[in-house]
């Protein structure tokens, strides 16, 4: 199955412009699904699809691709979008395996 | 409103058995395929199984394959997870989540996870 990797940790000044990247060899493929999970909190979908947001997501929020590296922008960060995040794909080997990146903490200082 | 809420988990010894549940409600569950992701503690999410709407497809990770059985009951509005021959490394909160009908990846709404721990 293929592997999709993710920085560990990433911080940004409070209204500043953050990237969150996601490589792998599926995403020459498939677009990444995006997701916020806070501590103790269910994961929640925030980008979908070529930059997609679903409802009650802030368009702050937004999503790129181009090659094997998936992005996660966040365009004027706030305090509650301190969180870790997840991209994931589907698997490129053709099994219908869904895959997930090792996740990253973002910091808003 | 979608809700997705799953029951089942504890403690279990290793080599036990354990069936997860997750109840849907909000939207018609046997139009939709269903998975189980999975968390272990301090960890990252790791997508476990999953099954189409009329059960037809099933997959699981190969972590997984051969103990766990995922199933679902359309009549119930329910989703399971069948876990055996439990290992510690199985210890995760385990989510329920539904796929949203565009991609195989795209879970857009998630339970609130139920905890299984595999402990002696």
């Amino acid at each position: 199955s293929s592997e999709l990797t993710q920085d560990p940790a990433v911080s940004v000044a409070l209204g500043q412009t953050v990237r969150i990247t996601c490589q792998g060899d599926s995403l020459r493929s498939y677009y990444a699904s995006w997701y916020q999970q806070k501590p103790g909190q269910a994961p929640v979908l925030v980008i979908y699809g070529k930059n997609n947001r679903p409802s009650g997501i802030p368009d702050r929020f937004s999503g790129s691709s181009s090659g094997n590296t998936a992005s996660l922008t966040i365009t004027g960060a706030q305090a509650e979008d301190e969180a870790d995040y997840y991209c994931n794909s589907r698997d490129s080997s053709g099994n219908h395996f869904v895959v997930f990146g090792g996740g990253t903490k973002l910091t808003v200082l | 409103e979608v809700q997705l809420v799953e029951s089942g988990g504890g403690l279990v010894k290793p080599g036990g058995s354990l069936r997860l549940s997750c109840a849907a409600s909000g939207f018609t569950f046997s139009s939709y395929s269903m998975n189980w992701v999975r968390q272990a503690p301090g960890k990252g999410l790791e997508w476990v199984s999953s099954i189409s709407s009329s059960s037809s497809y099933i997959y699981y990770a190969d972590s997984v394959k051969g103990r766990f059985t995922i199933s679902r009951d359309n009549a119930k509005n329910s989703l399971y997870l069948q876990m055996n021959s439990l290992r510690a490394e199985d210890t995760a909160v385990y989510y329920c989540a539904r796929r949203s009908g565009r991609e195989l990846h795209e879970f857009d709404y998630w339970g609130q996870g139920t905890l299984v721990t595999v402990s002696s």
